[in-house]
């Protein structure tokens, strides 16, 4: 069962544009949100992340907006660069927890 | 400079030989994890340690093992590698369950 969905699978913007990533989860017990950004041959690195006290948090050209009530939370990038082409992954964590559980991850394409 | 580093890049091994890949850490995190990532999909996490105590994934094979000898390093070891086990292996580590992860760069591993 995936813990965390999310959508969608793949994205292709103008540069300039604002691509948006979405995730959902059902588990009320996960309290931390990271977004990680993985470059082809590369592990994934930490982008930007979010506790459910807050319900926007921004980074540079990074955004990440939460709705604890719907259980969702997307990932917004602001004026998308070419080197922004990546995959995407959303996870979360619970307080309890020994794991991140992470998204099926989305191929993000930036045109010049 | 790089934080969490995982030798070799790549590793090529044949089908049944004994292979293990490694990951060091200068964070001095409490926590260091394995994951298996396979082509277009999420990272799974196969087991971490908090510490010396080593927690298993219920779905995990018994093919893979893992050593924890100190702080700074720890060992996975694939017993006898199939075709299956094929995939991006990565060390990620953190201060503390529930808290922002860093990952390494991987191995990639292909089984001839």
């Amino acid at each position: 069962q995936q813990q965390v969905k999310q959508s969608p699978q793949s994205l292709i913007v103008q540069k300039g544009g604002i691509p948006i990533i979405n995730c959902a989860y059902e588990n009320t017990a996960f309290d931390y949100f990271p977004w990680y950004q993985q470059f082809p041959g590369k592990g994934p690195a930490l982008l930007i992340a979010i506790r459910p006290d807050v319900s926007e948090k921004k980074e540079g050209r990074f955004t990440i907006s939460f709705n604890k009530s719907a259980k969702q939370f997307s990932l917004h990038i602001m004026d998308s660069q070419p080197g922004d082409s990546a995959t995407y992954f959303c996870a979360a964590s619970k307080r309890s927890g020994n794991q991140f559980y992470f998204g099926t991850g989305t191929s993000l394409t930036v045109i010049p | 400079d790089a934080m969490v580093i995982q030798n070799p890049r790549y590793q090529v091994t044949q089908f049944g030989k004994p292979v293990t890949l490694s990951c060091s850490q200068t964070l001095n995190h409490n926590v260091m994890y394995w994951y298996q990532q396979k082509s277009s999909q999420a990272p799974k996490l196969l087991f971490h340690y908090y510490d010396k105590d080593f927690n298993n994934e219920a779905d995990t094979p018994d093919n893979f093992q893992s050593r924890r000898p100190n702080t700074s390093f720890c060992f996975l070891d694939i017993r006898s590698p199939g075709l299956g086990d094929a995939a991006m292996y990565l060390c990620a580590t953190s201060r503390g369950l529930n808290t922002e992860a860093f990952f390494g760069q991987g191995t990639r591993l292909t089984v001839v």
